[in-house]
């Protein structure tokens, strides 16, 4: 079963404003991550946030992680066009299972 | 550094045939995982490996073998293809599933007809 689920399913805004993207999660986690998957493409990854942590940077991207309320949002800044994509979070639940797995993604429109 | 690379990138299948999708990597990474894309339905776990001659079944393991004989290769076999397998199959590998991301192949966009 997806153990993350993005919200919204899917998100318009227009060049230059901020996009949030939420995921809620239901098992405790090791750590969560963040991808970026283009139309027709593989996933990239974006960023990954450790249990123990409550919030990262990198670039345009701001993650924050509450495990209390077990969510995790993924903010945009100053969008672009070339930013149009889905995005999926990903959770870790660490231990000696190898499993990453994914909620069904975010599908982000950047209007120019 | 190729990454990951899986291969074929497209391929079409009758019903009740077999094949092996390749996945190689050359970062030397311990963790491999292979994911089916469906519409609708994000990624779902097939199959893992946290390293060479270890692997477990994840989600949706039904109909698929893997095998982990060397580092570099995790092979996605389907014994006998039917239209539900129908899908984008994707690789992934990552060194250090506590501290790094993983790495995606393109993907192999797979019709089972």
């Amino acid at each position: 079963s997806q153990q993350g689920e993005e919200d919204p399913q899917a998100l318009s805004i227009q060049e230059g404003e901020n996009a949030t993207m939420n995921c809620s999660y239901k098992t405790s986690i090791n750590n969560l991550q963040w991808y970026r998957q283009n139309s027709g493409r593989g996933l990239v990854h974006l960023i990954l946030i450790r249990s123990n942590e409550r919030e990262k940077h990198s670039g345009r991207l701001r993650v924050t992680l509450d495990t209390s309320k077990k969510s995790s949002s993924l903010l945009i800044t100053a969008s672009r066009a070339a930013d149009t994509a889905s995005y999926f979070c990903a959770t870790d639940v660490g231990g000696s299972q190898g499993n990453l797995i994914f909620g069904k993604g975010t599908k982000l429109s950047v209007k120019p | 550094n190729a990454g990951v690379t899986q291969t074929p990138k497209f391929q079409v299948l009758k019903t009740g045939q077999s094949m092996t999708l390749q996945c190689a990597q050359d970062m030397n990474h311990e963790y491999m995982s292979w994911y089916r894309q469906d519409p609708g339905m994000g990624l779902r776990l097939i199959h893992y490996s946290v390293g060479a001659g270890i692997t477990d079944q994840g989600e949706v393991p039904n109909g698929y073998n893997v095998s982990r004989s060397t580092t570099e290769d995790f092979p996605l076999r389907l014994l006998s293809a039917a239209p539900s397998q129908t899908s984008v199959y994707f690789c992934a590998s990552s060194r250090d599933r506590n501290n790094y991301g993983y790495t995606f192949g393109s993907g192999t966009r797979l019709t089972v007809v």
